[in-house]
């Protein structure tokens, strides 16, 4: 099974700031990676499949990187709806598996 | 614009089975392109997978390891929905059931019903 390893656990910042976040494959995972936001009390929603796409309806401001075992989320210029959690999934290796998440949290 | 609606109790005994439920709109449990799935959520394992379903000319599945003794997911043509049942239940298996679809080459989760909290106690 793919471990994926996210980083930090808790990220705080203010709006208007650039978030990044991490996630890091215990294997290669080529570029079979997306990324997921989730508000409390909401399903997760999908924002970045196969590492850098963005889903469909998702602001410019949502970048994805990276390939192999390294992944990036970034968020340009946050705005109040992006804090939140996200969580990045791999579909390389069954079974599918996904991220311990990283919390943005307004500072 | 496919929507999934979620439907099963909130309550189950330890040692009975979880069912839930998951209707369709905006698409065909038959899709030939797309694939039904179960995940749940907890605080102690986090988001984890629990299987698949998806046609491509006969019904296939596929079930994670942590539950394969246990799991059964099944297409209902009839109503356009697919289900979930989990046999065997323990405390352990407390957690936020979502049903979700996507591509069935992507693996990747486009829509997702809007989770169903389901205790295991007696």
């Amino acid at each position: 099974e793919i471990v994926l390893t996210q980083s930090p656990a808790t990220l705080s910042l203010s709006p208007g700031e650039r978030a990044t976040l991490s996630c890091r494959a215990s294997q290669s995972v080529s570029s079979s990676l997306a990324w997921y936001q989730q508000k409390f009390g909401q399903a997760p929603r999908l924002l970045i499949y196969d590492a850098s796409n963005r889903a469909t309806g998702i602001p410019a401001r949502f970048s994805g990187s990276g390939s192999g075992t390294d992944f990036t989320l970034t968020i340009s210029s946050l705005e109040p709806e992006d804090f939140a959690l996200y969580y990045c999934q791999q579909r390389s290796n069954w079974p599918l598996t996904f991220g311990g998440g990283t919390k943005v949290e307004i500072k | 614009q496919v929507q999934l609606q979620q439907s099963g109790p909130g309550l189950v005994k330890p040692s009975q089975t979880l069912s839930l439920t998951c209707a369709i709109s905006g698409d065909s449990v038959s899709s030939n392109s797309v694939a039904w799935h179960w995940i749940r959520q907890s605080p102690s394992r986090g988001l984890e997978w629990l299987g698949r379903t998806y046609y491509r000319s006969e019904w296939f599945n596929d079930y994670g390891l942590s539950v394969k003794s246990r799991i059964t997911i099944n297409p209902d043509t009839s109503e356009n929905q697919f289900s979930l049942r989990l046999k065997s239940v323990t405390p352990e298996d407390t957690a936020v059931y979502y049903c979700a679809s996507g591509g069935v080459g992507t693996n990747f989760f486009h829509y997702w019903g809007q989770g169903t909290l389901v205790t295991v106690s007696s």
